[in-house]
């Protein structure tokens, strides 16, 4: 098992440009969570998704991001346009069934200079 | 809003002693929770408890829920500097969301 695999590892960009993140979960899981994680907020859900559906996205921070997920094995956090203060650690994780048990990716960091 | 506190914030012991890290949880038609262990990259999952006053144990390292006073502990017994890392408690309700603390950072010295 492959695990849950998120590219790229780092990216830096500018402020003002478009940043996508990618998550491939866990085959056969189907929930898919996206979490940031800050030294000072520590790790935020952002959205997940039920078989493909958003579910809650009430963690988003802003207009700014969006989330898809358009099959089972594919999802997308996108931020455009990115800014400093969006500096952090994108983690995205996948379960099956419930009570949920969320297997983390390696993250994605990002920073915006 | 459901909500997870994790205390103490950060923690030092010397190689050997035993640490009991805290969590305590308002969670909306709580399902279960959950320990975590982050190193330098993904948190790892530990242990999932769902029923009060059963303890979950792995080696070194219990868990033990009590949903009448809502919180949980994760025990560490002789620790080494292995066991550095920030450990994170996360709660499950019926929304399936999974709400995660602040994590504990320990720090084992030699």
């Amino acid at each position: 098992d492959a695990g849950v695999i998120q590219s790229p590892r780092h990216e830096v960009t500018e402020m003002g440009q478009e940043v996508t993140l990618r998550c491939k979960p866990i085959s056969g899981h189907n929930s898919l969570f996206w979490y940031r994680q800050t030294m000072m907020r520590g790790l935020e859900l952002l959205i997940y998704f039920n078989n493909n559906v958003p579910i809650d996205d009430s963690g988003m921070p802003e207009d700014r991001f969006s989330a898809k997920m358009p099959n089972a094995s594919f999802s997308t956090l996108k931020i455009q346009p990115s800014e400093p203060r969006d500096s952090a650690v994108y983690f995205c994780a996948s379960s099956l069934g419930t009570p949920v048990r969320a297997f983390f990716g390696q993250g994605t960091r990002l920073t915006v200079v | 809003e459901d909500k997870v506190v994790q205390s103490p914030l950060s923690l030092v012991v010397h190689e050997g002693d035993t640490v009991t890290l805290n969590c305590s949880y308002e969670v909306t038609n709580f399902r279960s929770l959950l320990w975590y262990k982050q190193e330098k990259k993904a948190p790892t999952f530990l242990f999932m408890l769902t029923s009060s006053g059963i303890e979950k144990k792995s080696g070194r390292l219990s868990s033990i829920l009590d949903k009448k006073e809502l919180f949980s502990i994760l025990n560490i017994t002789a620790t080494q500097t292995g066991d550095s890392a920030i450990y994170l408690c996360a709660g499950t309700g019926g929304s399936e969301k999974l709400v995660f603390g602040k994590g504990t950072k320990l720090t084992v010295n030699p």
